[in-house]
């Protein structure tokens, strides 16, 4: 089946530093991957998504590259800012285009950034 | 705001209890999925309704039921409730020809 591995947290980071959470996956074919990040309190609202291998997804200063060879959707950003502290999630569809089907979400990984 | 809504944001019953989450999806999404969050399991997905028709099904318990009504807003019914279905519950609802799912605020479920 589906699966999505994160790295484990908290991941705790001083402002300004650089910023890597690690996330590698196992499906068949060629699914859709995300990124998805959850502030304290509010639900969880999409970051960034790559469609196909060696699409590059970027938002708000974070980046991600679907590596097909590897099975790695890598989230980057190159400077952190203390807004930026959040659970992030790394997930994928199965399919990708056409119809929706659910999504397999890794475990999280809390971002700590402090001033 | 995603544009998704729910109702109510939180929820507080007791063991044995029946409750009815809602959510109302994006305008013009015919797809609403729902999800749980807890600390142990993790987000897992529970089931999945496309223009009123039940898509998919996930780690859903037999005690829990959902529908998707002719103007497309859902409800998730959990019945017996148990300790353990104490938990965040998303709904999200995307596009009929695209896979990004936009997440509801959440309802917190807390049984006593």
């Amino acid at each position: 089946g589906n699966s999505v591995t994160q790295m484990e947290g908290p991941v705790t980071l001083s402002e300004e530093a650089f910023l890597t959470i690690n996330c590698t996956y196992t499906a068949t074919g060629y699914p859709s991957l995300f990124w998805y990040v959850q502030y304290p309190g509010e639900g969880l609202q999409l970051l960034l998504k790559a469609t196909k291998a060696d699409d590059k997804g970027s938002n708000k200063g974070f980046e991600a590259t679907y590596r097909k060879e590897t099975t790695s959707f890598h989230l980057e950003k190159g400077s952190v800012q203390v807004s930026d502290s959040a659970v992030y999630f790394c997930a994928l569809n199965p399919l990708s285009s056409g119809s929706a089907r659910q999504l397999t979400f890794g475990s999280g990984t809390q971002l700590t950034v402090l001033p | 705001d995603s544009g998704v809504t729910q109702t109510p944001k939180h929820l507080i019953t007791a063991t044995g209890q029946r409750v009815t989450l809602r959510c109302s999806p994006r305008s013009g999404d015919l797809s609403v999925y729902w999800y749980q969050q807890s600390l142990d399991q993790g987000l897992q997905f529970l089931i999945q309704y496309y223009n009123g028709e039940e898509r998919a099904k996930g780690n859903i318990l037999e005690r829990f039921s959902a529908q998707q009504f002719p103007d497309l807003h859902s409800e998730l019914n959990l019945s017996s409730l148990e300790l353990g279905d104490s938990a965040l519950y998303f709904c999200a609802s995307s596009p009929q020809a695209y896979n990004e799912q936009f997440f509801g605020p959440g309802t917190r479920l807390t049984v006593l």
